[in-house]
């Protein structure tokens, strides 16, 4: 099966710095890939998403980029704020699958 | 907020007992699939019910089953609870087994 790890598993930034955080799989038939924010007693929300057929997707300050070839992908988050703070867990999934292969989260801290 | 709700939202039960989790899923969604969080750690796939029948199992024991209903909400139940059931458990509805998958708050099941 697929295995998706996640790096770091802690991360703090000052408020406005950027922050960046890497996953890489394994299968090379994924081909999607979301990213999920969890914040404390609460369900994973979905934030962005990528498939391989794009190398990079763009929402506001959050950004993914994907390398087919070496099997990663990155979450970018640019001028970062203190709701940022939470546990960010990334995922892969490959077509006609249906379960997601969830890396083991990085805690983003924030500070003001 | 996702429309994806699961009740109840913390559960305390003894080794030995078993306990129902519900879910309802998004409005338009014909899929739900089921993940346990141990805590610090990301979602572990459990298994994927579609259209009423169970679509795809992860590494978990036949004492954990489900069950889904023609309206696509679905049960999770685990029998002979053990103190390593103790976990966040997930349910995530998607319109296709594929599909983009959206998460509920989750329940909390504590076992003594």
């Amino acid at each position: 099966g697929e295995n998706v790890e996640q790096h770091p598993s802690t991360l703090s930034v000052q408020e406005g710095d950027s922050a960046v955080i890497k996953c890489t799989y394994s299968d090379s038939a994924s081909n999607y890939f979301p990213w999920y924010k969890q914040e404390l007693g609460k369900g994973p929300q979905l934030i962005i998403d990528i498939r391989s057929n794009v190398g990079e997707k763009k929402d506001q300050r959050i950004a993914v980029t994907l390398n087919k070839t070496a099997k990663h992908f990155s979450l970018h988050i640019t001028e970062t704020q203190p709701e940022d703070s939470a546990v960010y867990f990334c995922a892969a999934t490959r077509g006609g699958g249906n379960q997601f292969y969830f890396g083991t989260g990085t805690s983003l801290t924030v500070i003001p | 907020e996702t429309g994806v709700t699961q009740s109840p939202t913390h559960l305390i039960k003894t080794r030995g007992q078993q306990v129902t989790l519900r879910c309802s899923s998004q409005s338009g969604h014909n899929t739900v699939s089921w993940y346990q969080q141990a805590l610090g750690q990301g979602p572990q796939f459990i298994f994927q019910y579609y259209r009423e029948e169970e679509n795809g199992r992860g590494n978990f024991p036949p004492r954990f089953s489900g069950l889904q209903f023609p309206n696509y909400s679905s049960e999770l139940n685990v029998n002979a609870l053990e103190l390593d059931d103790s976990a966040l458990y997930l349910c995530a509805s998607s319109m296709t087994p594929d599909d983009t998958q959206y998460f509920g708050p989750g329940t909390r099941l504590t076992v003594l």
